[in-house]
């Protein structure tokens, strides 16, 4: 029961900047927006989260609209490294605060 | 960096057989977590663990699967017997106390095959 639309796949060449959408127009007032990404067959490896404001960290930037009804994941200056399947995840809060995964995007850096 | 470990990484049996995975949580993490990945999705969650009890097993196959964290700190899921659709990556999880805005870490997985 996926909570999240993203595009199946997206290419970026190397050295640009990679912008991953995502919709999540049902998320509720508390529930937090997380992306995960997977390198081939490794676990996930989560790189950002926020709820209502926009977000920073050493990895990419989380950016949430106003309405909260979408955000989008930068990753500044992609390297060949980052090709992998990108995650956008609801965590919905309740008594379990569980994640929902959905198909996620394929991220191809060429050079 | 503290990790999530998980045993073994690759494991092949035969359809009927019994099969089982080991997760080592991160120290100090009450909340874990398996996950199950079929080829081509996002991975969904078997069952979730606070402390030694289970809290959410509602995906979880229950006539074949089982799952136990009897100390609450490392955890062991069983599938018997495993069937060829049992073929998938089973991921585990851990996170400090489970709640809404907390990261889940993950280990690398184990890949079953089902012959």
């Amino acid at each position: 029961d996926a909570k999240t639309t993203q595009p199946p796949s997206m290419d970026c060449a190397e050295g640009r900047a990679a912008n991953l959408p995502c919709n999540h127009s049902t998320i509720s007032g508390n529930e937090y927006v997380y992306w995960y990404r997977q390198i081939h067959s490794q676990g996930p490896q989560y790189i950002i989260h926020g709820l209502k404001n926009n977000e920073t960290n050493e990895m990419a930037s989380l950016i949430i609209t106003e309405d909260r009804k979408s955000s989008t994941l930068i990753l500044p200056h992609a390297t060949l490294r980052d090709t992998a399947v990108y995650y956008c995840i609801v965590r919905v809060v309740d008594n379990f605060n569980k994640f929902y995964f959905g198909s996620g995007t394929k991220l191809n850096v060429k050079p | 960096e503290a990790e999530v470990a998980q045993s073994p990484r690759y494991k092949i049996t035969e359809k009927s057989q019994a099969v089982a995975f080991w997760c080592d949580p991160i120290s100090g993490h009450a909340t874990l977590y398996w996950y199950r990945q079929i080829l081509g999705q996002g991975p969904e969650l078997l069952v979730q663990f606070q402390d030694e009890s289970v809290v959410d097993d509602s995906q979880l196959p229950k006539d074949r699967f089982s799952a136990e964290r009897l100390k609450g700190v490392d955890s062991t899921l069983k599938i018997q017997p495993a069937e060829l659709g049992d073929s998938a990556m089973y991921l585990c999880a851990s996170s400090l106390r489970g709640t809404g805005g907390e990261t889940q870490y993950f280990g690398p997985g184990t890949r079953l095959l089902v012959l």
